[in-house]
Protein backbone atom coordinates (compact mmCIF):
# COMPACT_ATOMS: atom_id res chain seq x y z
CA UNK A 1 0.00 0.00 0.00
CA UNK A 2 1.39 3.47 -0.82
CA UNK A 3 1.66 5.60 1.91
CA UNK A 4 3.41 8.46 4.17
CA UNK A 5 4.31 7.07 7.80
CA UNK A 6 4.99 9.57 10.36
CA UNK A 7 6.38 8.76 14.28
CA UNK A 8 5.59 9.23 16.73
CA UNK A 9 2.00 10.56 16.46
CA UNK A 10 1.87 12.35 19.46
CA UNK A 11 4.29 13.67 21.41
CA UNK A 12 4.85 16.00 24.92
CA UNK A 13 8.04 17.58 25.34
CA UNK A 14 9.49 20.52 27.48
CA UNK A 15 11.47 23.54 26.32
CA UNK A 16 15.02 22.42 25.00
CA UNK A 17 15.11 18.70 24.73
CA UNK A 18 16.23 17.88 21.37
CA UNK A 19 13.61 15.66 19.13
CA UNK A 20 13.21 14.36 15.91
CA UNK A 21 10.25 13.28 14.25
CA UNK A 22 10.75 10.14 11.61
CA UNK A 23 9.00 10.66 8.07
CA UNK A 24 9.32 7.81 5.60
CA UNK A 25 7.73 7.30 2.14
CA UNK A 26 7.15 3.99 0.17
CA UNK A 27 6.41 5.56 -3.19
CA UNK A 28 9.66 6.46 -4.38
CA UNK A 29 9.06 10.04 -4.68
CA UNK A 30 11.83 12.51 -5.32
CA UNK A 31 10.18 15.37 -3.53
CA UNK A 32 8.81 15.86 0.09
CA UNK A 33 8.08 18.15 2.77
CA UNK A 34 7.39 19.10 5.86
CA UNK A 35 4.55 21.44 7.12
CA UNK A 36 2.95 22.66 9.91
CA UNK A 37 -0.89 23.29 10.72
CA UNK A 38 -2.25 25.89 13.18
CA UNK A 39 -5.46 27.59 13.74
CA UNK A 40 -6.22 30.27 11.40
CA UNK A 41 -3.11 29.91 9.65
CA UNK A 42 -3.71 26.94 7.57
CA UNK A 43 -0.64 24.72 6.74
CA UNK A 44 2.24 26.33 6.06
CA UNK A 45 5.74 24.84 4.42
CA UNK A 46 8.83 24.56 7.26
CA UNK A 47 11.22 22.80 4.82
CA UNK A 48 11.64 20.47 1.05
CA UNK A 49 13.27 18.58 -0.46
CA UNK A 50 13.36 17.97 -4.14
CA UNK A 51 15.64 14.54 -4.15
CA UNK A 52 18.62 13.01 -1.89
CA UNK A 53 20.87 15.47 -0.52
CA UNK A 54 19.17 18.34 -2.01
CA UNK A 55 17.02 20.68 0.60
CA UNK A 56 15.73 24.01 0.71
CA UNK A 57 14.01 26.14 3.09
CA UNK A 58 9.97 26.87 2.92
CA UNK A 59 8.14 29.77 4.50
CA UNK A 60 8.43 29.09 8.01
CA UNK A 61 11.72 27.00 8.87
CA UNK A 62 13.15 28.81 11.78
CA UNK A 63 14.00 26.39 14.59
CA UNK A 64 13.62 23.52 12.36
CA UNK A 65 16.46 20.63 10.56
CA UNK A 66 15.84 18.39 8.21
CA UNK A 67 17.85 16.15 6.29
CA UNK A 68 17.29 14.01 3.23
CA UNK A 69 20.13 10.96 3.11
CA UNK A 70 17.97 8.30 1.51
CA UNK A 71 15.15 9.07 -0.79
CA UNK A 72 12.64 7.75 1.63
CA UNK A 73 13.15 9.22 4.27
CA UNK A 74 13.18 12.95 5.36
CA UNK A 75 13.49 13.81 9.04
CA UNK A 76 12.47 16.96 10.83
CA UNK A 77 14.61 17.90 13.61
CA UNK A 78 13.70 20.50 16.55
CA UNK A 79 17.25 21.08 18.54
CA UNK A 80 15.66 23.37 20.86
CA UNK A 81 12.16 23.45 21.02
CA UNK A 82 9.83 26.28 22.32
CA UNK A 83 6.18 26.19 23.14
CA UNK A 84 5.55 28.03 19.62
CA UNK A 85 6.39 25.24 18.09
CA UNK A 86 3.33 23.34 19.73
CA UNK A 87 1.20 22.52 16.83
CA UNK A 88 0.12 19.61 13.90
CA UNK A 89 2.86 18.30 11.92
CA UNK A 90 2.62 16.76 8.56
CA UNK A 91 4.38 15.20 6.39
CA UNK A 92 4.12 14.84 2.73
CA UNK A 93 5.74 13.53 -0.58
CA UNK A 94 4.98 13.88 -4.14
CA UNK A 95 6.64 12.38 -7.37
CA UNK A 96 7.57 15.16 -9.47
CA UNK A 97 5.84 14.61 -12.80
CA UNK A 98 2.53 14.65 -13.63
CA UNK A 99 -0.21 16.03 -11.55
CA UNK A 100 2.37 16.62 -8.35
CA UNK A 101 -0.41 15.61 -6.31
CA UNK A 102 1.43 15.68 -2.57
CA UNK A 103 0.41 12.32 -0.42
CA UNK A 104 0.35 13.46 3.35
CA UNK A 105 1.27 11.44 6.66
CA UNK A 106 -1.21 11.02 9.41
CA UNK A 107 0.13 13.78 11.05
CA UNK A 108 2.11 14.53 14.38
CA UNK A 109 0.62 16.48 17.48
CA UNK A 110 3.48 18.12 19.04
CA UNK A 111 3.38 19.92 22.62
CA UNK A 112 6.05 21.66 23.82
CA UNK A 113 5.48 23.18 27.73
CA UNK B 1 4.76 37.38 -1.44
CA UNK B 2 3.24 34.36 -3.09
CA UNK B 3 -0.55 34.11 -0.81
CA UNK B 4 -3.50 32.42 -1.04
CA UNK B 5 -7.12 33.32 0.71
CA UNK B 6 -10.01 31.19 0.44
CA UNK B 7 -13.41 31.93 1.00
CA UNK B 8 -16.02 31.26 2.99
CA UNK B 9 -14.40 30.54 6.03
CA UNK B 10 -17.34 28.02 7.24
CA UNK B 11 -20.42 26.99 4.55
CA UNK B 12 -23.32 24.87 5.44
CA UNK B 13 -25.52 23.69 2.76
CA UNK B 14 -28.36 21.60 2.90
CA UNK B 15 -27.77 18.36 1.04
CA UNK B 16 -28.53 18.83 -2.81
CA UNK B 17 -28.15 22.74 -2.40
CA UNK B 18 -25.48 23.58 -4.83
CA UNK B 19 -22.60 25.87 -4.29
CA UNK B 20 -18.53 27.46 -4.90
CA UNK B 21 -15.76 27.86 -2.70
CA UNK B 22 -13.52 30.42 -3.90
CA UNK B 23 -9.38 30.40 -3.80
CA UNK B 24 -7.73 33.64 -4.78
CA UNK B 25 -3.81 33.69 -5.50
CA UNK B 26 -0.77 35.53 -5.77
CA UNK B 27 1.93 33.86 -7.08
CA UNK B 28 5.50 34.83 -8.89
CA UNK B 29 5.10 32.44 -11.22
CA UNK B 30 2.57 29.42 -11.08
CA UNK B 31 3.65 25.82 -11.34
CA UNK B 32 0.49 24.61 -10.55
CA UNK B 33 -2.87 24.96 -8.33
CA UNK B 34 -3.90 22.20 -6.18
CA UNK B 35 -7.28 21.60 -3.99
CA UNK B 36 -7.16 19.56 -1.09
CA UNK B 37 -9.70 17.74 0.81
CA UNK B 38 -9.14 17.10 4.84
CA UNK B 39 -11.35 15.31 7.21
CA UNK B 40 -10.83 15.95 11.32
CA UNK B 41 -8.05 14.41 12.57
CA UNK B 42 -6.56 13.54 8.74
CA UNK B 43 -3.95 14.52 6.24
CA UNK B 44 -4.89 16.11 3.50
CA UNK B 45 -6.27 14.67 0.84
CA UNK B 46 -5.42 14.98 -3.09
CA UNK B 47 -8.40 16.07 -5.09
CA UNK B 48 -7.24 18.32 -8.46
CA UNK B 49 -4.53 19.98 -10.21
CA UNK B 50 -4.86 22.57 -12.17
CA UNK B 51 -1.89 24.30 -14.49
CA UNK B 52 -3.38 27.03 -16.40
CA UNK B 53 -6.58 29.58 -16.69
CA UNK B 54 -9.10 28.11 -18.39
CA UNK B 55 -8.48 24.64 -17.53
CA UNK B 56 -11.55 22.66 -15.79
CA UNK B 57 -11.53 18.97 -13.65
CA UNK B 58 -14.34 17.15 -12.41
CA UNK B 59 -14.54 14.22 -10.43
CA UNK B 60 -18.05 12.92 -9.04
CA UNK B 61 -19.88 16.24 -7.03
CA UNK B 62 -16.90 18.20 -7.78
CA UNK B 63 -15.75 20.59 -10.39
CA UNK B 64 -12.49 22.57 -10.02
CA UNK B 65 -12.18 25.61 -12.85
CA UNK B 66 -8.91 28.19 -13.07
CA UNK B 67 -8.82 32.01 -14.24
CA UNK B 68 -5.55 33.75 -13.56
CA UNK B 69 -6.33 35.59 -10.19
CA UNK B 70 -9.02 32.63 -8.59
CA UNK B 71 -10.12 29.14 -8.37
CA UNK B 72 -13.89 28.14 -8.06
CA UNK B 73 -14.19 24.65 -5.97
CA UNK B 74 -18.14 23.91 -7.54
CA UNK B 75 -19.91 21.34 -5.60
CA UNK B 76 -23.38 19.75 -7.04
CA UNK B 77 -25.77 18.15 -5.15
CA UNK B 78 -23.76 17.86 -2.25
CA UNK B 79 -24.23 15.16 0.12
CA UNK B 80 -23.48 14.84 4.06
CA UNK B 81 -20.61 12.85 3.43
CA UNK B 82 -18.79 15.83 1.24
CA UNK B 83 -18.51 17.61 4.81
CA UNK B 84 -14.90 18.49 5.07
CA UNK B 85 -12.35 21.35 5.00
CA UNK B 86 -11.13 22.17 1.61
CA UNK B 87 -8.04 23.40 0.97
CA UNK B 88 -6.56 25.11 -1.93
CA UNK B 89 -2.81 25.13 -2.45
CA UNK B 90 -0.32 27.19 -5.29
CA UNK B 91 3.19 25.71 -6.63
CA UNK B 92 5.60 28.61 -7.44
CA UNK B 93 8.42 28.12 -9.81
CA UNK B 94 10.99 28.24 -6.81
CA UNK B 95 8.93 24.70 -5.54
CA UNK B 96 7.26 26.07 -2.61
CA UNK B 97 3.90 25.07 -1.62
CA UNK B 98 1.29 27.92 -0.32
CA UNK B 99 -1.74 27.16 1.04
CA UNK B 100 -5.13 28.68 2.35
CA UNK B 101 -6.50 28.27 5.32
CA UNK B 102 -9.71 26.28 4.11
CA UNK B 103 -13.11 26.37 4.01
CA UNK B 104 -15.01 24.20 6.10
CA UNK B 105 -18.17 22.54 4.74
CA UNK B 106 -20.81 21.01 6.28
CA UNK B 107 -23.71 19.42 4.28
CA UNK B 108 -27.30 18.69 6.10
CA UNK B 109 -29.36 16.30 5.42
Amino acid sequence: EAQVTQNPRYLITVTGKKLTVTCSQNMNHEYMSWYRQDPGLGLRQIYYSMNVEVTDKGDVPEGYKVSRKEKRNFPLILESPSPNQTSLYFCASSSWTGRREQYFGPGTRLTVT
Amino acid sequence: EDQVTQSPEALRLQEGESSSLNCSYTVSGLRGLFWYRQDPGKGPEFLFTLYSAGEEKEKERLKATLTKKESFLHITAPKPEDSATYLCAVLNTGNQFYFGTGTSLTVIP
